[in-house]
């Protein structure tokens, strides 16, 4: 059963435009959220995290916003770069369950130059 | 210098034969893990250690067992590999428990 969901597979961006990656989660106990950013045969890197006392959390051009009713979180880069192609995962915790990070199946996000 | 390295990064072996991937992390993390990515690139935790102990055990073959020698390392031995257990392996660690994770760069695992 997959708690952390991300149903685009993949998005195509120009350069300069906005890229929004998106990631839905059904366990209301998650409380703490990452974006990890995957090139090809490298490991996930941390980008960004959020916790649920928070809405939006800011960081350069990346910016993540959380919905707690709607379980949703997005992932926005404005603007993108073509160095920002690559896969990005979402991850979410909560309390109580060894606090292990659950993953998305990733989406894969090409900046088109 | 590597904060999470792991080793073999590519490992290609045949059914039933038993095999190793290392892990070590220079960070000074309390907290190391194996994921495992499938097919479908769903990233799952197999395993948690927590200063040497065990703290996650998924539900994993008990063909897969880690080892813990010191914190800074988590090693996986894989017994009797089987067809399916190829996929990309990744080792990660963390301050504490429940805070950002800093993966190795994976093992592919081809099991022919």
């Amino acid at each position: 059963d997959q708690q952390v969901k991300q149903n685009s597979p993949s998005l195509s961006v120009q350069e300069g435009r906005i890229s929004i990656l998106n990631c839905d989660y059904t366990n209301s106990m998650f409380d703490y959220f990452l974006w990890y950013k995957k090139y090809p045969a490298e490991g996930p890197t941390f980008l960004i995290s959020i916790s649920s006392i928070k809405d939006k959390n800011e960081d350069g051009r990346f910016t993540v916003f959380l919905n707690k009713s709607a379980k949703h979180l997005s992932l926005h880069i404005v603007p993108s770069q073509p160095g920002d192609s690559a896969v990005y995962f979402c991850a979410a915790s909560a309390p109580g369950t060894g606090n292990q990070f659950y993953f998305g199946t990733g989406t894969s996000l090409t900046v088109i130059p | 210098d590597t904060a999470v390295s792991q080793t073999p990064k590519y490992l290609v072996t045949q059914m039933g034969n038993d095999k190793s991937i290392k892990c070590e992390q220079n960070l000074g993390h309390d907290t190391m893990y194996w994921y495992k990515q499938d097919s479908k690139k769903f990233l799952k935790i197999m395993f948690s250690y927590n200063n040497k102990e065990l703290i996650i055990n998924e539900t994993v073959p008990n063909r897969f067992s880690p080892k813990s020698p010191d914190k800074a390392h988590l090693n996986l031995h894989i017994n009797s590999l089987e067809l399916g257990d190829s996929a990309v392996y990744f080792c990660a660690s963390s301050q504490n428990r429940g805070e950002k994770l800093f993966f190795g760069s994976g093992t592919q695992l081809s099991v022919l």
